[in-house]
């Protein structure tokens, strides 16, 4: 069963436009960690942010920020004033307590920003 | 500091074939990983490595994948009689310990391809 769901295959926007990646999740744990990673062209994932169950904070650093919403399920990542440096895949993961070093990634959303 | 390394970038053979595909950890970090990622897909869990024994292999799709990490640093994915199925890029990444408060640093991944 797909764990992670990412239902926008791809955004194209242009830049200094803002871009929200959905994110919706599904498990029964209780205690369980949400992950947003950056594929950028050169193929190397790069770690964003991690969120546990319990921290239900949304948070900002710089132009990116995350809304988490235990009650939907869902950990959205929003790219605020995007530049072309920001284009790249962007992909959502879970682990869960049991097996918490078990990343489960969604399919991953690519994101295109024109100049 | 030195991130971690993968060799080769790429890797090309034949159905039928052996390959063997390494990574060198971020010295110090006790667990490893390997990932799987097809194209258009997020990566998806292999093996987990805690010092040198693999302490969870269930991703590992058959029989005909390996891994070892016998001093508790590099490892190598070996694949044998490989088929086209099998093309995708392998990522490799390590933590500092298995727990999820301790982020996954990815390599830039072997793309293997099956002729």
């Amino acid at each position: 069963a797909q764990k992670v769901t990412q239902a926008q295959t791809e955004i194209s926007v242009v830049e200094k436009e803002d871009v929200t990646l959905d994110c919706v999740y599904e498990t029964r744990d209780t205690t369980y960690y949400l992950f947003w990673y950056k594929q950028p062209p050169s193929g190397e994932l790069v770690f964003l942010i991690r969120r546990n169950s319990f921290d239900e904070q949304n948070e900002i650093s710089g132009r990116y920020s995350w809304n988490f919403q235990k009650s939907t399920s869902s950990f959205n990542f929003t790219i605020t004033a995007s530049q072309v440096v920001d284009s790249a895949v962007y992909f959502c993961a879970l682990s869960e307590s049991l097996n918490d070093y078990k990343l489960s990634f969604g399919a991953g959303t690519t994101v295109t920003v024109r100049a | 500091g030195a991130g971690v390394s993968q060799t080769p970038s790429n890797k090309v053979t034949e159905k039928g074939k052996y390959v063997e595909l390494r990574c060198d950890p971020i010295s110090g970090h006790t667990a490893l990983y390997w990932y799987r990622q097809s194209l258009g897909q997020g990566p998806e869990f292999l093996i987990y490595f805690q010092g040198t024994g693999a302490a969870d292999d269930s991703g590992l799709p058959n029989d005909r994948f390996f891994a070892v990490r016998p001093e508790g640093s590099v490892s190598t994915l070996k694949i044998q009689r490989t088929e086209r199925g099998d093309s995708a890029v392998y990522l490799c990444a390590s933590s500092l310990m298995r727990i999820s408060s301790y982020e996954q640093y990815f390599g830039p991944g072997t793309r293997l391809t099956v002729t």
